[in-house]
């Protein structure tokens, strides 16, 4: 299993651009979670889905949207980006059903700068 | 509101122990995560609680108290790869969401 990939790695974007962070996972997990991280923060939840066509908004939805067609990709979309978006985004992946819950498997980050 | 507390900071001794406090105050709890973050990479699991009472695993251990709103992560025999931030983070009931604090960066002296 590859887990959780995202693409790109990296990328510098200018101001009111628009581009969109690929998350795809082949562990069947139902729930995908897309976080961002600033230097020495936590992570905070953006956006996140419990299922192929389910998603709801996290802590900080603003400027992102998110669609999922599919079980395994999770894809994230940022219009007209900001310099506040500058950011490390992690999306990541779990199995969770009522009642029990696991750990999320994260993948290795896409490094956004907004110039 | 939501709010996990952790200390920003630690240095230990290599083949010391070391015990990383998390305080939270939630609006529900569906259980206490604890992930390990190297410098530059994604977060892995460490453990995971949501029954009162301690959890062992090798050389980490975590440690939670509902009614106090606490945690600890206990790490072992430390060696200088624990050099890393070490983040809690709780499961809420609503929404089935987890609130992250902003981690501890533990550096492991030799």
């Amino acid at each position: 299993n590859a887990g959780v990939t995202q693409t790109p790695k990296f990328r510098i974007l200018k101001i009111g651009q628009s581009m969109t962070l690929q998350c795809t996972q082949d562990m069947n997990h139902n729930y995908m979670y897309w976080y961002r991280q600033d230097p020495g923060m936590g992570l905070k939840l953006i956006y996140y889905s419990v299922g192929a066509g389910i998603t709801d908004k996290g802590e900080v939805p603003n400027g992102y949207n998110v669609s999922r067609s599919t079980t395994e990709d999770f894809p994230l979309r940022l219009e007209l980006a900001a310099p506040s978006q500058t950011s490390v985004y992690f999306c990541a992946s779990s199995f969770t059903r009522t009642g029990v819950d696991h750990e999320q498997f994260f993948g290795p980050g896409t490094r956004l700068t907004v110039l | 509101g939501q709010n996990i507390d952790q200390p920003t900071e630690m240095t230990a001794t290599e083949g010391a122990i070391v015990q990383i406090n998390c305080t939270y105050q939630t609006s529900g709890f569906n259980g206490l995560f604890w992930y390990q973050q190297h410098a530059g990479e994604a977060p892995t699991f460490l453990s995971y609680n949501v029954l009162d009472g301690l959890e062992e695993k090798g050389r980490f251990s975590s440690f939670l108290s509902r009614s106090k709103g606490y945690s600890y992560l206990l790490l072992k025999e430390l060696q200088m790869k624990d050099s890393a931030s070490y983040l809690c983070a709780v499961r809420d009931t609503g929404g089935f969401k987890t609130i992250f604090g902003a981690g501890t960066r533990l550096f492991v002296k030799a």
